[in-house]
C-alpha cells in the first residue's frame, strides 16, 4: 500500500531564516505530488504541483519554492522566511485517479 | 475569490441523526468533486468523491450528492458516530488549475 511522510511535524523558526520541508511517497511510482499550505482560518490553498522529476508548477506567487530531486521526493524550502510563511504544510499525491492522498503535515511558526 | 464555498463554519448534530454538510461552487468547469476529513493537527483524509457526471455516490454511512445546475453538492453522513467530529472540507478539481480547490471547511460536532 502507498504512504506518505512528512518531516518535520512540527517547525518554529524565525524571521529571515531558511526553510526546507521534506515529503516523500512510498508504494507507487511516478506519482503526481503537491504542496499545500492551509493558513489560520482558511482552507487549504495549492503551493507547488509536480508531474515528474525536476517539474515543478507554482500556483502563486510567494517566497517560496519547490524541488523534485527523485522521483518520490518532493522538497519545499524557502531562503528567507516571512511572518507570513506560519501555516500548516501540506504534501498529496496522486496517481491514475483524481483522489489526492495527504500526508500527515508539518506546523511551521515563524517567529 | 472563492471558487469553492462552504457557508457553514460550524455544524452540531445529536449522534444518530443525519448531518448534512454543503458546499456551494461558481467554476462550472470543475469536473470532479470530493470530501475530505480532517482532524486537528493531522492531513486531511479522503471520504468520498463524485464526477460531475453522476448526481449520486454512495460508500456505507457517507453518501454525496451533486446538483449541477445548482451548482451544489452535500455530505450526507447517516448516522452520525462521536468519530465523526471533526473539521470537512469540500474540494474540486479542474476549472483551469492543476490541484484541488478547496473550501473553508465546516466543523462537524455530533453531540452524544
Amino acid at each position: 500500500s502507498q504512504t506518505i511522510h512528512q518531516w518535520p511535524a512540527t517547525l518554529v523558526q524565525p524571521v529571515g531564516s531558511p526553510l526546507s520541508l521534506e515529503c516523500t511517497v512510498e508504494g507507487t511510482s511516478n506519482p503526481n505530488l503537491y504542496w499545500y499550505r492551509q493558513a489560520a482560518g482558511r482552507g487549504l490553498q495549492l503551493l507547488f504541483y509536480s508531474v515528474g522529476i525536476g517539474q515543478i508548477s507554482s500556483e502563486v506567487p510567494q517566497n517560496l519554492s519547490a524541488s523534485r530531486p527523485q522521483d518520490r521526493q518532493f522538497i519545499l524550502s524557502s531562503k528567507k522566511l516571512l511572518l507570513s510563511d506560519s501555516g500548516f504544510y501540506l504534501c498529496a499525491w496522486s496517481g491514475g485517479t483524481n483522489e489526492q492522498y495527504f500526508g500527515p503535515g508539518t506546523r511551521l511558526t515563524v517567529t | 475569490d472563492q471558487q469553492v464555498k462552504q457557508n457553514s463554519p460550524s455544524l452540531s448534530v445529536q449522534e444518530g441523526r443525519i448531518s448534512i454538510l454543503n458546499c456551494d461552487y461558481t467554476n462550472s468547469m470543475f469536473d470532479y468533486f470530493l470530501w475530505y476529513k480532517k482532524y486537528p493537527a493531522e492531513g486531511p483524509t479522503f471520504l468520498i468523491s463524485i464526477s460531475s457526471i453522476k448526481d449520486k455516490n454512495e460508500d456505507g454511512r457517507f453518501t454525496v450528492f451533486l446538483n449541477k445546475s445548482a451548482k451544489h453538492l452535500s455530505l450526507h453522513i447517516v448516522p452520525s458516530q462521536p468519530g465523526d467530529s471533526a473539521v470537512y472540507f469540500c474540494a474540486a478539481l479542474g476549472g483551469g488549475a492543476d490541484g484541488l480547490t478547496f473550501g473553508k471547511g465546516t466543523h462537524l460536532i455530533i453531540q452524544p
